[in-house]
């Protein structure tokens, strides 16, 4: 079955610190996104990529940065984490001729 | 510009009660919405999506939502509420024109099931 993977699932990391949040997908899909959720609030996107070399901000402003460099893989960088990065990304992805899409299992980060 | 309204941040339910969670959209243009569940520390799983064909869409696990165009609506309900439907739902809203793709959610209801 077809499938999108993020790892770590948890990640506890100290103030300072540059993280990468990985996110692949096995199904060929080209649109991306990476969705932040703070507990018990809405996603909020961050960034998105409609393809290979292309990526995007999302509606909400973030210190994070992406890159796509291939069509299966679309990870997330924090440069210097800060407490306030604490929370939930979501990775997800879509083909071009479907909507709706199918997200991985988030990375629960918290930044100490 | 589109947004989505999710009435209630929590809704609580006997098992075997129907399940009505409540979504309202804004859009300027024809929308296609969708409702996801997530479960605890889980991501989100697609239930059901309008995309402008039948306007009684169903779902999996037996829900089923109503869109209603004077209403602004997509409402979700189930018949019988089952334990395992405790979780958190998303409704959301696309445009089908332009190319992103992209979806915004609602604020989220928390469904509660009482044994």
């Amino acid at each position: 079955e077809a499938d999108i993977y993020q790892t770590p699932r948890y990640l506890v990391i100290g103030t300072g610190k540059k993280i990468t949040l990985e996110c692949s997908q096995t199904m060929g899909h080209d649109k991306m996104y990476w969705y932040q959720q703070d507990p018990g609030m809405e996603l909020h996107l961050i960034h998105y990529s409609y393809g290979v070399n292309s990526t995007e901000k999302g509606d909400l402003s973030s210190e994070s940065t992406v890159s796509r460099i291939r069509t299966e893989h679309f990870p997330l960088t924090l440069e210097s984490a800060r407490p306030s990065h604490t929370s939930q990304y979501l990775c997800a992805s879509k083909p071009d001729n479907l909507y709706g899409y199918t997200f991985g299992s988030g990375t629960r980060l918290t930044v100490v | 510009a589109q947004s989505v309204t999710q009435l209630g941040s929590h809704v609580s339910v006997s098992e075997g009660a129907l399940v009505l969670l409540r979504c309202n959209y804004s859009s300027s243009v024809p929308p296609y919405l969708f409702w996801y569940v997530q479960y605890p520390n889980q991501g989100l799983q697609l239930l059901l999506k309008y995309t402008s064909a039948a306007t009684l869409v169903k779902g999996i696990n037996g829900f089923e939502a109503e869109f209603k165009k004077s209403e602004t609506s997509f409402h979700l309900t189930k018949p019988s509420a089952h334990m395992s439907d405790a979780a958190e739902y998303f409704c959301a809203v696309s445009s089908p024109s332009g190319n992103t793709g992209k979806l915004i959610f609602g604020q989220g209801t928390t469904l509660q099931v009482k044994p």
